[in-house]
């Protein structure tokens, strides 16, 4: 199974930050990487797939980069709606893994 | 706009089976992967299976293999997730997330929470 890793497991950051989130894979895995936002009790939400493609509707201050082993997810300037946590998960191969979450909380 | 909507919260006790639904609605069912993954309380998000509504076909996660059985009814555009042999690490939120091609996640259902206890 590929490990996927993050880092850091959290963060505290002030409205208008700008915040990047890292997310190592134990293998390579080209850019099957996607990106989602988990607020408390709720659903997670789609952000990024292919490491750097937006999902329909996510605003441009999210953007993701990287192919390979390493990547990462960059908020341009933090807003009050974007303290959650955030996952990386791989889809290079099954079975399908997921890091262990970034909380990103206010300063 | 496409929805998926669950079932409500189960508590089950150690050793029975639990089936959560999960109902489409804003778009052609058969025409995505429907994924099924879970977060026990506190902790990450991990990953089920899929299946194909289209063919019925299913991918089921090793650690599951055996115990999971993803089914599908197209006449009601909805996938069901049946999980035996229930545990107490069993307990967590299950959501049913649609795929487009290449595994990629763009829907989420809202989730259901099943409790295994005694």
């Amino acid at each position: 199974d590929i490990q996927m890793t993050q880092s850091p497991s959290s963060l505290s950051a002030s409205v208008g930050d700008r915040v990047t989130i890292t997310c190592r894979a134990s293998q390579g895995i080209s850019t099957y990487l996607a990106w989602f936002q988990q607020k408390p009790g709720k659903a997670p939400k789609s952000l990024i797939y292919s490491a750097s493609s937006l999902q329909s509707g996510v605003p441009s201050k999210f953007s993701g980069s990287g192919s390979g082993t390493d990547f990462t997810l960059t908020i341009s300037s933090l807003q009050p709606e974007d303290f959650a946590t955030y996952y990386c998960q791989q889809y290079n191969s099954y079975p399908l893994t997921f890091g262990g979450g970034t909380k990103v909380e206010i300063k | 706009q496409v929805q998926l909507v669950q079932s409500g919260a189960e508590v089950k006790k150690p050793g029975a089976s639990v089936k959560v639904s999960c109902k489409a609605s804003g778009y052609t069912f058969t025409g995505y992967y429907m994924h099924w993954v879970r977060q026990a309380p506190g902790q990450g998000l991990e990953w089920m299976g899929w299946i194909d509504p289209n063919s019925g076909g299913t991918n089921y996660a090793q650690k599951f293999q055996g115990r999971v059985t993803m089914t599908r009814d197209t006449s009601i555009s909805t996938a069901y997730m049946d999980l035996r042999g229930l545990r107490s690490d069993d307990t967590a939120m299950y959501y049913c997330a649609r795929a487009r091609t290449g595994d990629i996640f763009d829907y989420w259902g809202q989730g259901t929470l099943v409790t295994v206890s005694s």
